[in-house]
């Protein structure tokens, strides 16, 4: 079974209408991280949480929410979509290393977004 | 801010072929870098990584070595496959901070047989 899972895979939904991607994880890491990514601009940091009390928004977290339910688990919300958030989202997950600032993120397969 | 570039795809090889990927850096200090592959429908997975000035991550056949001097991260193989067709993402993450990652735009790699 895979570690970082995401739900649901694609999604096509239309403008205005609030949708929620979920992303579980069996990796027992506090951290984790939504990013988009897009053709040509890489992945980009959309919000990430340290622990279930701690989250955090990173460079582009207009229009969007998250909520941390539990260590395993960090939704996604796109309260009203627009169709410039269509892209690819991912889910990451991280624990820090003994040398504090190299460490691996472990992502999750990705859910293919539509707005229309 | 701290930012990563990568040289511009997609790139188009035949098999056997010597690959490098250049990428450079801007970040204050000396950041961990980083490789990350993305193979067609799945997330993406670390492929090597360095901590410090001159460290040499390896993996799979793939080289980078972290040069300070020049603020470098290229990824090399010397002889590349058709399997190795994917997108490949260079990333920095910050001494300091909250030790987020910080990625390239992706250089698109297909492998002709």
């Amino acid at each position: 079974d895979a570690d970082v899972t995401q739900t649901p895979r694609n999604r096509i939904t239309k403008t205005g209408k609030r949708i929620m991607l979920e992303c579980s994880q069996t990796k027992g890491h506090d951290r984790m991280y939504w990013y988009r990514q897009d053709p040509g601009l890489g992945l980009r940091l959309i919000y990430y949480s340290f622990d279930v009390k701690d989250i955090n928004k990173g460079e582009i977290s207009d229009g969007y929410s998250v909520s941390r339910q539990a260590q395993a688990k960090f939704s996604l919300s796109l309260e009203s979509a627009i169709p410039n958030q269509t892209a690819l989202y991912f889910c990451a997950t991280s624990d820090p290393s003994p040398q504090g600032s190299a460490y691996e993120q472990y992502f999750g397969p990705g859910t293919r977004l539509t707005v229309t | 801010g701290d930012s990563v570039t990568q040289m511009e795809g997609p790139v188009t090889l035949s098999e056997e072929a010597f690959l490098t990927i250049n990428c450079t850096y801007t970040a204050t200090g000396y950041p961990s870098l980083f490789w990350y592959v993305q193979y067609p429908g799945e997330g993406l997975q670390l492929l090597l990584k360095a901590t410090k000035a001159d460290d040499k991550g390896s993996n799979k056949g793939f080289e980078a070595t972290y040069r300070k001097e020049t603020t470098s991260f290229h990824l090399e193989k010397g002889s590349v496959q058709v399997s190795d067709s994917a997108v490949y993402f260079c990333a920095l993450s910050p001494i300091q901070g909250a030790q987020k990652l910080v990625f390239g735009q992706g250089t698109r790699l297909t492998i002709n047989p």
